[in-house]
């Protein structure tokens, strides 16, 4: 079965440290993924995806994410975290199982990134 | 957060009321998105439509019942609803619901509550 994990529920850092969001997945065929923020009470938003080439990616406010394709991950990065950064993080991958024609996401649970002053 | 847009941002409603939500998207996709967003879930796709067609549904109950006019328009009509379905609903827009590279563009959200 297809699918995403997100290891931790919540991750906390100081600011100006070096943060990292984990993520691995499971499907069949070669896998898109992404990267998506949530602040509280807005809906989500874009940060980066993975499709082909160049294993790291990098995205909007900093972030940047890694492709291993051998340990089936994905893992969100910033070099110096801030605290506006605290927020709800989703790791997603294109559903290749899914037979129609719909771009269908398989998202994980979240992880809450807390950056403290 | 401008390009998809949702009305109400809040919604409360008995169980037998019957309400509508409401996301228009200013971004020229032809692909639009209903999710569900519960508390310490994963967010659950609701219906996918692709050039107004509805080209994907759920498993979604009936008292959940999704319209689209246009490309650019997406209601959620509901009735009946149980307080299990108290959830926040987004809506989302891509350029092709075929596409697994597009990128899907979120609308902030109805948080809807059923008492």
């Amino acid at each position: 079965a297809q699918s995403v994990a997100q290891p931790e529920d919540q991750v906390n850092v100081a600011e100006g440290n070096p943060l990292t969001v984990k993520c691995t997945y499971s499907v069949s065929g070669n896998p898109y993924l992404f990267w998506y923020v949530q602040y509280p009470n807005r809906g989500l938003q874009f940060l980066l995806k993975y499709i082909t080439g160049d294993n790291l990616v990098k995205g909007s406010y900093g972030f940047e994410a890694e492709f291993n394709k051998s340990q089936t991950s994905f893992h969100l990065k910033k070099p110096s975290a801030l605290v506006s950064d605290s927020a709800l993080y989703f790791c997603a991958v294109r559903d290749t199982d899914y037979g129609g024609a719909t771009n269908k996401l398989i998202f994980g649970t979240g992880t809450l990134l807390a950056v403290q002053p | 957060e401008t390009g998809v847009t949702q009305t109400p941002r809040h919604l409360v409603m008995g169980m037998t009321n019957k309400k509508s939500l409401k996301c228009e998207q200013h971004l020229g996709h032809n692909a639009m998105y209903w999710y569900k967003q519960s508390a310490k879930k994963p967010l659950e796709l609701m219906f996918v439509y692709n050039f107004k067609e509805q080209t994907e549904n759920n498993s979604v109950p009936s008292r959940f019942s999704p319209e689209c006019p246009n490309s650019s328009h997406l209601f959620l009509h509901l009735h009946t609803l149980q307080p299990e379905d108290s959830a926040l609903y987004l809506c989302a827009s891509s350029a092709l619901a075929e596409s697994g590279t597009d990128t899907q563009y979120f609308g902030p959200g109805t948080r809807l509550t059923v008492l």
